[in-house]
């Protein structure tokens, strides 16, 4: 069955960087790309960003240009998203999820809590 | 950026009741707007695409309706494994991705 297994929570200072994986089982990880969502505590959803898995090619949300990279290793089936510069608004649950290939996100990770906290 | 207002903020009803949350985007999407659940401390679920479209295995007391700037989704008898967090969210900007601020469904 398909599966997105992520990374555990981290506590990271104002400044650090976070680099949160997402692994993939349970089906051909290049046919779907990646993409990335967060929740800030009381807040809604926010999409971070996508990937694809195929070439590597990416699109960010624009409020997070220049901060966030994301990749993955296709070898391991795994995603990454590194978020740098980290503030304290960044504390949020960040999910990853796979892209049934209209953009839409069908299955999800269980979610990787970041606080960024001093 | 698209901007996506979701009303109301919370929604009350009981069990059995018929409830409506409303979606109203900035400009057009056309019909590329979809409904998710989520629940606290589980991973959001797609319910609706294209608007109107139930996702796989979506009981059929979920509708959704609209297109263009208003969109509405439709839960026709809630259930107690209904009462969670709805958020809509376009996708005809690309690259620009957004999500409503969320319509909460308590009893």
């Amino acid at each position: 069955q398909v599966q997105l297994v992520q990374s555990g929570a981290e506590v990271k200072k104002p400044g650090a960087s976070v680099k949160v994986s997402c692994k993939a089982s349970g089906y051909t990880f290049t046919n779907y790309p990646i993409s990335w969502v967060r929740q800030a505590p009381g807040q809604g959803l926010e999409w971070m960003g996508w990937i694809s898995t195929y070439n590597g090619n990416t699109n960010y949300a624009q409020k997070l240009q220049g901060r966030v990279t994301m990749t993955t290793d296709t070898s391991t089936s795994t995603g990454y998203m590194e978020l740098r510069s980290l503030r304290s608004d960044d504390t949020a649950m960040y999910y990853c999820a796979r892209d049934r290939g209209d953009l839409l996100s069908d299955f999800w990770g269980q979610g990787t809590l970041v606080t960024v906290s001093s | 950026e698209i901007v996506l207002t979701q009303s109301p903020a919370t929604l009350s009803v009981s069990p059995g009741e018929r409830g409506t949350l409303s979606c109203r985007a900035s400009q057009s999407v056309g019909s590329k707007l979809a409904w998710y659940q989520h629940k606290a401390g589980q991973a959001p679920r797609l319910l609706i695409y294209g608007a109107s479209t139930r996702d796989t295995d979506i009981a059929a007391r979920f509708s959704g309706s609209g297109s263009g700037t208003e969109f509405t989704l439709t839960i026709s008898s809630l259930q107690s494994e209904d009462f969670a967090v709805y958020y809509c969210q376009q996708y005809n900007n690309w690259p620009a991705l957004t999500f409503g601020g969320g319509t909460k469904v308590e009893i």
